[in-house]
């Protein structure tokens, strides 16, 4: 079974331009996270789709950002325009329905490197 | 929980030594309690959990964590450190019950495995 999986891997970009980043989540998971690691600084939550919905977007940074998920199956975030404190690995993460944890594992995908320059 | 502090951000040990990396957490309700750890040019991969049943909670690889809420402590311990051990580890926290189940990661302890 296909983990979460992540595009582009890795991406350069100029300020002011704009990017896409797409997750493709575990077939069968309806949440899917997004999380952002600025360079030398913590792992912090984004957003939070249940399928369709956006469930929390408390982490999204300013208005720059738009995250979808059409269909509650794969979901873009991206950015517009890209500003210099945007680079850093995002992640994209799933789990299976509902919030019980004893057993929905958050899987991450290996993240999009992302430098504005 | 509210908070997740990783004491350390670099941890060196030798091939057959202990690994001890540290976590304390902050929270006013039993929090769940992760470690992940990502290999280089991986993505995060969960290795063990905390969800109130054991305090002693054994994960992948040898790895294991103890709970100890009289230190609010989750440190992660390996008896024996191995070569591919080397990686970057995260210590993360979640209260459960909320609006969504986020994860509130610390800083992150890259552990170095010396020959």
């Amino acid at each position: 079974e296909a983990g979460v999986t992540q595009f582009p891997s890795h991406s350069v970009i100029e300020k002011g331009q704009t990017v896409t980043l797409r997750c493709d989540p575990i077939s069968g998971h309806d949440n899917l996270y997004w999380y952002r690691r600025v360079m030398g600084k913590e792992i912090k939550f984004l957003l939070h789709f249940v399928k369709e919905s956006k469930q929390d977007e408390s982490g999204m940074p300013n208005n720059r950002f738009l995250a979808e998920r059409t269909g509650g199956t794969y979901s873009t975030l991206k950015v517009q325009p890209a500003e210099l404190e945007d680079s850093g690995v995002y992640f994209c993460a799933s789990s299976q329905e509902g919030r019980s944890l004893s057993g929905n594992t958050i899987y991450f995908g290996e993240g999009s490197w992302l430098t504005v320059v | 929980a509210q908070s997740v502090t990783q004491l350390g951000s670099h941890v060196s040990v030798s091939e057959g030594a202990l690994v001890l990396l540290r976590c304390n957490y902050s929270s006013s309700v039993p929090p769940y309690l992760f470690w992940y750890v990502q290999y280089p040019n991986q993505g995060l991969q969960l290795l063990l959990k905390y969800t109130s049943a054991a305090t002693l909670v054994k994960g992948i690889n040898g790895f294991e964590a103890e709970f100890k809420k009289s230190e609010t402590s989750f440190h992660l311990t390996k008896p024996s450190a191995h070569m591919s051990d080397a990686a970057e580890y995260f210590c993360a926290g979640m209260n459960y019950g909320g609006a969504t189940n986020k994860l509130i990661f610390g800083t992150g302890t890259l552990l170095a495995v010396q020959p």
